[in-house]
């Protein structure tokens, strides 16, 4: 199985920083990575696909990069809505993997 | 407008079954495949696997072969999942969410809350 590592697993920051937040494949998974947001109660929103289309309706502060094995997401200036969990998903293997999470707190 | 609407959460004693559903509206059910995500309390995302509405074909990721099987009813668009002789460590929310090929899990479930408690 591909194994997804995503760093760092916590962050703070304040409102109108810019956030970076990496995931790193155990195997080259070309542009297959897809990045998700999830608020506490809530099921995951889909941001970001084939790691750097935006998903309709997602605001243009988010972007993503990458191909191979490393991938980012960038918030380019943190709004209050944006405090929440993140993964990244590859969808390159038949059998999806999850990276482990970041959580993005206020600081 | 596309929705997946699960059913309401369940509470089973271990050894029981447990059968969650996810019924999709607004779009044609079987020209997406759905997939199946666990959520332990306070722990991240972890792939189930999938099952192809338009074959049937279930497929299941490592940690969730034997008792967890995947099923559909396409006559009233809704994928099942079930999970057999349960255990406390199954306690999680369980998600379905539509696979669209490039657009993997691009729309969700509410969530099944299982708790499994003597």
């Amino acid at each position: 199985d591909i194994q997804m590592t995503q760093s760092p697993s916590s962050l703070s920051a304040s409102v109108g920083d810019r956030v970076t937040i990496t995931c790193r494949a155990s195997q080259s998974i070309s542009t297959y990575l897809n990045w998700y947001q999830q608020k506490p109660g809530k099921a995951p929103k889909l941001l970001i696909y084939t790691a750097s289309t935006l998903q309709s309706g997602v605001p243009l502060r988010f972007s993503g990069s990458g191909s191979g094995t490393d991938f980012t997401l960038t918030v380019s200036s943190l709004e209050p809505e944006d405090f929440a969990t993140y993964y990244c998903l590859q969808s390159y293997s038949t059998l999806f993997t999850f990276g482990g999470g970041t959580k993005v707190e206020i600081k | 407008q596309v929705q997946l609407v699960q059913s309401g959460s369940e509470l089973k004693k271990p050894g029981a079954s447990v059968k969650v559903s996810c019924k999709a509206s607004g779009y044609t059910f079987t020209r997406y495949g759905m997939n199946w995500v666990r959520q332990a309390p306070g722990q991240g995302l972890e792939w189930m696997g999938w099952i192809n509405t338009n074959t049937g074909n279930p497929t299941y990721a490592q940690g969730f072969t034997g008792r967890f099987v995947f099923s559909l009813d396409t006559s009233v668009s809704t994928a099942y999942l079930q999970i057999s002789s349960l255990k406390a460590e199954d306690t999680a929310v369980y998600y379905c969410a539509r696979d669209v090929t490039v657009k993997p899990l691009d729309y969700w479930g509410q969530g099944t809350l299982v708790t499994v408690s003597s």
